[in-house]
């Protein structure tokens, strides 16, 4: 399985900008980047995924860099609610082995 | 529309007991994966069921096991409890496989064997 890095922690302050990166250098290319955050006693939730273009939805949006090694997912402007572990996972396109592998992920700190 | 449905949500056991727990998947959905969450261990992949077929399993013992409906509600197994099982046990579902289907967690069920 194709790996992930990502920090083990950020922290931002209330209505400003989060940028969480991640690193994956042996994505290969059928591979899709996909992100999902866990609230605390709660499940994952997905967030975005993608492949090659950046793409927005009304959670976030997803900067992914033009050899694929790298991306940022971006939550435009940061609430309380969005204090959460967040999970930069890879999953091949072709299908097949449908496992999510979570490494440890980001735990983001919003402050008021 | 319903989300997915794990029950039941808190459950004690004792050791050397079994346990079966359920899933029901967002209506269409026909990919069920089961994860197990623990402090230590962080996420880890169970096993993964589509149409009815296991596709995939996760490196845990036989005394896990699951199944998959005609109506893709699951059901995970875990016989002989030890304490070690206590965790957090997601179910997830998604419309098709792939990488370009993202999948919906359910709260999870919290087994804890005493």
């Amino acid at each position: 399985d194709a790996k992930t890095t990502q920090p083990n922690s950020m922290e931002s302050n209330e209505e400003e900008p989060v940028h969480l990166p991640c690193n994956h250098s042996t994505i290969s290319g059928t591979d899709y980047i996909h992100w999902y955050r866990q609230l605390p006693s709660q499940g994952p939730e997905y967030v975005i995924h993608g492949l090659t273009s950046n793409v927005n939805n009304r959670m976030a949006s997803l900067a992914i860099a033009e050899d694929r090694k790298s991306s940022t997912l971006i939550l435009h402007r940061a609430t309380l609610r969005d204090a959460a572990v967040y999970y930069c996972i890879l999953r091949d396109g072709r299908g097949g082995s449908e496992k999510l592998v979570f490494g440890k992920g980001t735990k983001l700190t919003v402050n008021p | 529309k319903a989300g997915v449905t794990q029950t039941p949500r808190y459950l004690i056991k004792t050791r050397g007991q079994q346990v079966t727990l359920s899933c029901s998947p967002i209506s269409g959905h026909r990919s069920v994966s089961w994860y197990q969450q623990t402090p230590g261990q962080g996420l880890q992949f169970l096993f993964e069921y589509f149409s009815e077929t296991q596709r995939n399993k996760g490196n845990f013992p036989g005394r896990f096991s699951g199944r998959q409906f005609s109506n893709s509600r699951s059901e995970m197994n875990v016989s002989t409890l030890e304490l070690g099982d206590s965790a957090l046990y997601l179910c997830a579902s998604s419309l098709a496989t792939g990488g370009g289907y993202g999948y919906t967690f359910g709260s999870g069920t919290r087994l804890t064997v005493v």
